[in-house]
């Protein structure tokens, strides 16, 4: 079945810096990446997906890549904000939202 | 609010006891999923639903957990003679049906397992 991981577990960035969280997944035939942000004690949500038929998607400070041939897709996140600070999970799957395979999350920490 | 709801919030229960979580999802969503997510943890895909048919369960899904959702609307979740190790939030998620979707999430269940 598919794994998926994540890295890092963990990321401090200073208030305007980027930060950048990665994932790698094993199922070649999944074609549908969201990314959830969850705050403590909240539902995860959704903030940006990408489907295997493109390699970037861009939404306002928000950034996903996807390379297919690697495997792997990564959030951009620019400008960030103390708001940003919460975990972030990504996760992957085969056919739109139907059984997502979660990594293991990313704490993000914003200093200002 | 018209999104994913879960009822109760938190659920406090002895070893033993069984257990039954509600999960409405948005009226208009066929589909329902559950997940189970423990402290430091990605959720993990428990079962779904289609309209009323459950067409997939997870091997995580041992027999003393049960999903239904008889009239393709809200759905529950079971859990049978809980063990400590069942404690975790339960998430409830809903999506329509088709390629390019996504998934809503309800708040959660917090079970704690004494």
């Amino acid at each position: 079945g598919e794994n998926v991981e994540q890295h890092p577990s963990t990321l401090s960035v200073q208030e305007g810096d980027s930060a950048v969280i990665k994932c790698t997944y094993s199922d070649s035939a999944s074609n549908y990446f969201p990314w959830y942000k969850q705050e403590l004690g909240k539902r995860p949500q959704l903030i940006i997906d990408i489907r295997s038929n493109v390699g970037e998607k861009k939404d306002q400070r928000i950034a996903v890549t996807l390379n297919k041939t690697a495997k792997h897709f990564s959030l951009h996140i620019t400008e960030t904000q103390p708001e940003d600070s919460a975990v972030y999970f990504c996760a992957a799957s085969l056919g739109g939202a139907q059984k997502l395979v979660f990594g293991q999350g990313t704490r993000l920490t914003i200093n200002p | 609010d018209t999104g994913v709801s879960q009822d109760p919030r938190h659920k406090i229960t002895k070893r033993g006891q069984n257990v039954t979580f509600r999960c409405d999802p948005i009226s208009e969503h066929n589909r329902l999923y559950w997940y189970r997510q423990t402290l430091g943890q990605g959720p993990e895909f428990l079962t779904y639903f289609q309209n009323e048919a459950q067409l997939e369960k997870s091997r995580l899904l041992s027999d003393r957990f049960s999903a239904e959702r008889p009239k393709g609307s809200f759905s529950t979740l079971e859990i049978q003679r809980t063990e400590q190790g069942d404690s975790a939030m339960y998430l409830c998620a809903s999506s329509r049906t088709g390629s390019d979707t996504e998934a809503f999430f309800g708040q959660g269940t917090r079970l704690t397992v004494v």
